[in-house]
């Protein structure tokens, strides 16, 4: 059993597009966490979601909003997609929010704009 | 702020020989440290993590890496690389409270047959 799964896997899509990417776990964990990794292979945080409820909230546009409708599942949503959106989403989950919990990542959603 | 910087981009080495792959970080508290791989085209998998504990923790695949507060460092070792280990290695530190993750930015290492 996976995991962490997010679907799809890969997303090619025009440029001004509204696309969504599901993020489910089934460890039992309270808290979820979306990242972008870049080109460069450099991984950043976008949002961390606690029980639901958002803690974490790293300057990304508003055209990026995530939905977690019960503490299992956190899916992003993107309004508007623009060129410089292609990355690779990694959804994560970890046990509680703490800062040496172990994270466990899904197998990421690879995002291109045409 | 934390910070972590790793060292080197891309570590070749040639398989059944020893691996290092050097991180140094910068944290106002004390830090957890962490190690994931990520293999081509995969999710992130933990490698090891250290929280305050013994200063040499021990990881999976016989990866290992130390503690070392003076020298602000948390380089991963490995005595033999095995083909297998070719990935990307990121360094990655997190602080006290509801601090996010802060991950270096990678080291490709490639093992040579």
């Amino acid at each position: 059993d996976t995991a962490v799964s997010q679907t799809p896997k890969y997303l090619v899509t025009q440029m001004g597009n509204d696309k969504s990417i599901k993020c489910e776990q089934n460890l039992g964990h309270d808290t979820m966490y979306w990242y972008k990794q870049d080109s460069k292979k450099f991984l950043k945080i976008m949002f961390s979601y606690n029980n639901k409820e958002l803690i974490i909230n790293e300057t990304v546009p508003n055209r990026f909003s995530p939905k977690s409708p019960d503490k299992a599942h956190l899916n992003l949503h993107i309004n508007s997609l623009e060129l410089g959106d292609s990355a690779v989403y990694f959804c994560a989950s970890s046990q509680d929010g703490g800062f040496a919990e172990t994270q466990y990542f899904g197998p990421g959603t690879r995002l291109l704009v045409l | 702020a934390q910070s972590v910087t790793q060292l080197d981009s891309h570590v070749s080495v040639s398989e059944g020989t020893p691996v290092l792959l050097r991180c140094n970080y910068s944290s106002s508290y004390s830090p957890s440290l962490f190690w994931y791989v990520q293999h081509p085209n995969k999710g992130l998998q933990l490698l090891l993590k250290y929280t305050s504990a013994a200063t040499l923790v021990k990881g999976i695949n016989g990866f290992e890496a130390e503690f070392k507060k003076s020298e602000t460092s948390f380089h991963l070792t490995k005595p033999s690389a095995h083909m297998s280990d070719a990935a990307e290695y990121f360094c990655v530190v997190s602080e006290a409270g509801n601090t996010p993750l802060v991950f270096g930015k990678g080291t490709r290492l490639s093992v040579i047959a």
